[in-house]
């Protein structure tokens, strides 16, 4: 599986912009990007997923560039409610052996 | 009603003693995992199941065993519970291969405690 490396922790205000990078330099040709988001004492929960370029949906913007070795969540004015531990897995979700792989996450805080 | 649901939440034991933390789900997902979580250190997997008959050892096992009783139960045991097993496990299932997202559903999480 791709190792992945993102920040410890970052901290932001609301009403900011936020956007987290992931670096996999060693992603494979049929392994996907998918970011889930963690509240504290609560299971993660998915947000986004994509292969190539952009991908938006309600939550979130995941930017993939070209070569595909790094990609960047982007959290639009956040609010409080966003402070979340995010983390970034790389890896074939159609594939026979997909195991997702959680590392120590980016611990986001937002300050009012 | 939740989908992926944990037995007990919360537990409280004393070292050497055999603890089993249960996970039922309703989704109907072949793929089911244990993960632990210790503060600052992200998610591990323990035990992860891709079928009734398949078990296999995730990053660490040691410790720890697991039961598919059915496609829709995996239950964790701690045979003989020490203190750095005290933390927040989790339950998690997914559809399987094949499927383009692969999401994984987490349970509520049981917080152990070993004394």
């Amino acid at each position: 599986l791709a190792k992945t490396t993102q920040p410890i922790s970052m901290d932001s205000y609301e009403g900011q912009e936020v956007n987290i990078t992931c670096s996999h330099n060693n992603i494979a040709t049929n392994d996907y990007i998918t970011w889930y988001q963690q509240f504290p004492s609560q299971g993660p929960r998915f947000i986004i997923q994509g292969y190539k370029t952009k991908v938006t949906n309600e939550v979130a913007s995941l930017f993939i560039p070209a070569d595909r070795k790094s990609s960047t969540l982007s959290l639009p004015r956040v609010s409080l409610s966003d402070t979340a531990v995010y983390y970034c897995l790389v890896g074939d979700p159609a594939g026979g052996s997909y195991i997702p792989t959680f590392g120590r996450g980016t611990s986001l805080i937002v300050h009012p | 009603d939740a989908d992926v649901t944990q037995t007990p939440r919360n537990r409280i034991t004393k070292t050497g003693k055999r603890i089993m933390l249960e996970c039922s789900q309703t989704k109907g997902h072949d793929r089911m995992y244990w993960y632990r979580q210790d503060p600052g250190l992200g998610l591990r997997l323990i035990y992860y199941s891709f079928d009734v008959k398949d078990i296999n050892k995730g990053e660490i096992s040691d410790g720890y065993s697991v039961s598919r009783q059915a496609q829709a139960k995996f239950s964790l045991s701690l045979e003989s519970a020490i203190p750095n097993q005290t933390a927040l496990y989790f339950c998690a299932t997914s559809v399987g291969s094949g499927d383009s997202y692969n999401e994984q559903f987490f349970g509520p999480g049981t917080r152990l405690t070993v004394l």
